[in-house]
């Protein structure tokens, strides 16, 4: 079964700092790996996804991610944060199998921007 | 662009009572999916529905539990005799396919709330 874990629950950045969020995952083969956010009071929207191919993945808002393999790793980068950046960003791996779609999240991390 | 909605918004009920979940996929998709959210954890998979019966079920998704499409549209998700637990963010989603390959798009939920 896949698990994913993101080791920080709390972040706090100052806005124009940089950013990267951890992302460690377990599944038997390469995952789809994703990585969402969510507002207060909102959805969850897609930032962007691996699937295969090359290890570093562009997603929206100016979010990229850099799979590794042999650090079983996902984590997500931003080279200067905005306060809209504010927001729980949860990390997520698919499977591969049919008969198994499900989408297994991690607990979330809650980023916070100061000024 | 397509989303996936759900009503309604926030849902009150008290406890032992039945509710229904609405959501409509977006249209060409053919997996669907609820998940739900306890106030302050993790999104957490209850079940997938594909070609009109059940792929998948978490033990969350118990006898309480049971999904339907009851047209060409709608997903629901029904809770029988609703307990304080059940509290929650719904989510419902929708992707083309399964097996991970193609994003899950994510409705703004509804929440739940037993008293």
């Amino acid at each position: 079964a896949q698990s994913v874990t993101q080791p920080d629950i709390h972040i706090t950045v100052s806005e124009g700092a940089s950013l990267e969020l951890r992302c460690n995952y377990s599944y038997g083969a390469t995952p789809y790996l994703f990585w969402y956010v969510q507002s207060p009071g909102q959805g969850l929207q897609l930032l962007l996804k691996y699937f295969s191919g090359d290890t570093l993945v562009q997603g929206i808002k100016g979010f990229e991610a850099e799979f590794k393999r042999s650090q079983s790793s996902f984590n997500l980068r931003k080279p200067s944060v905005h306060w809209s950046d504010a927001a729980e960003y949860f990390c997520a791996v698919g499977a591969r199998d049919f008969g198994n779609e499900k989408l297994t999240f991690g607990t979330g991390t809650r980023l916070t921007i100061i000024p | 662009e397509p989303e996936v909605t759900q009503t309604p918004s926030h849902q009150v009920t008290q406890m032992g009572q039945e509710v229904i979940l609405r959501c409509v996929p977006i249209s060409n998709h053919l997996y669907f999916y609820w998940y739900r959210q306890i106030l302050g954890q993790k999104v957490e998979f209850l079940v997938s529905f594909y070609n009109n019966e059940i792929s998948e079920k978490s033990e969350i998704f118990d006898d309480q539990f049971s999904v339907e499409r009851p047209d060409g549209s709608n997903f629901t998700l029904k809770i029988r005799s609703t307990k304080l637990e059940d509290s929650a963010m719904y989510f419902c989603a929708s992707s083309l396919t399964g097996t991970g390959r193609y994003e899950q798009y994510f409705g703004p939920g509804t929440r739940l709330t037993v008293t």
